[in-house]
This record gives C-alpha cells, sequence and structure tokens, in this order.
C-alpha cells in the first residue's frame, strides 16, 4: 500500500529556531498533502492543506507566517516551524492522499521546544 | 467549533465482548467517514470507511454503521481482543469535485481491552 514517510521522528530545539520537517510520499504522486497538530490527549487538529506548485491553504488560527508549508514537488512537501516558542512543542502529523490507497499518514514528529 | 465528535474519552471491555465507539457530527455536508487507530508517538492507522450512500461497512472484526438522519455513525469491534487497545480516532471529510476533502477528526477514545 501507499506509504508516507515524515522526517524527522523527534527533534528538540531552542527557542527563536527554526525547524523544518519533512513528509514524502514514497510510492506515489500525492499533489494535495495535509498537515495536523496533536496536543495531548487531544484530537488532531488540521493545521493546512498543502498543494504542489502553488500556496498552501492555512486553517482559521494558524499562523501561515509561523507555519511555513512549501510543496515543491509531488512526493515532498515540508513545515517549517519559524522562530519556534515552547508553546510550539507537540505532535506533528501529515498525511497524504492516494487515490488507490486513501489517506495515508506519516509516523508524526516530536517537536520539543525549550 | 467541533464538526466531529466522540464524546466519550475512553472505553474499558472485557476480551471476547463487542466494543462500541461513538462518533457525531455536526456538518451535512460530509460525505465520507473514516476510522483511524493511533498508538502513542504513530501516526494513525487507517481502519474503516464509509460513504454517505451507505449505511453499514464490513471489515472482518471491525463493523461501521453510518446513522445520517442523526448524524451518528459508530465503530463495532467484536471479538475485541487485547491487541485492539489503542486510541480510536473517527474522522470526516467532504470529498467534493476537487477529491481532496481534507479530513476532520473527532477527539479521540481511548479503548482498553482487559485480557
Amino acid at each position: 500500500g501507499a506509504v508516507v514517510s515524515q522526517h524527522p521522528s523527534r527533534v528538540i530545539c531552542k527557542s527563536g529556531t527554526s525547524v523544518k520537517i519533512e513528509c514524502r510520499s514514497l510510492d506515489f504522486q500525492a499533489t494535495t498533502m495535509f498537515w495536523y497538530r496533536q496536543f495531548p490527549k487531544k484530537s488532531l487538529m488540521l493545521m493546512a492543506t498543502s498543494n504542489e506548485g502553488s500556496k498552501a491553504t492555512y486553517e482559521q488560527g494558524v499562523e501561515k507566517d509561523k507555519f511555513l508549508i512549501n510543496h515543491a514537488s509531488l512526493t515532498l512537501s515540508t513545515l517549517t516551524v519559524t522562530s519556534a516558542h515552547p508553546e510550539d512543542s507537540s505532535f506533528y502529523i501529515c498525511s497524504a492522499r492516494d487515490v488507490h490507497s486513501g489517506y495515508t499518514f506519516g509516523s508524526g514528529t516530536r517537536l520539543t521546544v525549550v | 467549533d467541533q464538526q466531529v465528535k466522540q464524546n466519550s474519552p475512553s472505553l474499558s471491555v472485557q476480551e471476547g465482548r463487542i466494543s462500541i465507539l461513538n462518533c457525531d457530527y455536526t456538518n451535512s455536508m460530509f460525505d465520507y467517514f473514516l476510522w483511524y487507530k493511533k498508538y502513542p508517538a504513530e501516526g494513525p492507522t487507517f481502519l474503516i470507511s464509509i460513504s454517505s450512500i451507505k449505511d453499514k461497512n464490513e471489515d472482518g472484526r471491525f463493523t461501521v454503521f453510518l446513522n445520517k438522519s442523526a448524524k451518528h455513525l459508530s465503530l463495532h469491534i467484536v471479538p475485541s481482543q487485547p491487541g485492539d487497545s489503542a486510541v480510536y480516532f473517527c474522522a470526516a471529510s467532504v470529498r467534493g469535485s476537487s477529491n481532496t476533502g481534507k479530513l476532520i477528526f473527532g477527539q479521540g477514545t481511548t479503548l482498553q481491552v482487559k485480557p
């Protein structure tokens, strides 16, 4: 079936620095990928829809200048958390949709900002 | 505005019995519903889905029921096994003409199956 690879699985960074998370569709092309954030014991919250070759569509309340999304190819989308603060610490998950397999999720990235 | 709601944060069931996980939604435009299983620090794993044109879909031990008039769906697991212990998320989407409908998730229900 379809596989989505997300990297890194864990990252610790200092406040004020930027962190990039990669999401790759390994065996299919994804014109659209989705970025989610999960707070402890909470739902998966959709942050933005990443569209290949165009600007991402952000959900209400999500700062596009803080969470930069780039979808430069049909197999790669990146989420960059800029000027990270401790409150950005969370579990970030990407998803890509394949016409045959439906939605496939990456394994997630645990971000800790210290 | 929580469009997809799972009002039971946790459920405990004895091995071999039936587990019933519930989900309610408010957006009548949703036309596709999915259930995911998730372990800590991992991405969700797809379990089963149902289109709004159906009221039941079955796959092995998993059955999803959809009641559109009540805007309610449920996941039945029978017989439940200890390995089913995880967090279960209900999700919904509007597939639309673009066919790239985003998923809206419920809060999740933690299922514990006791041996």
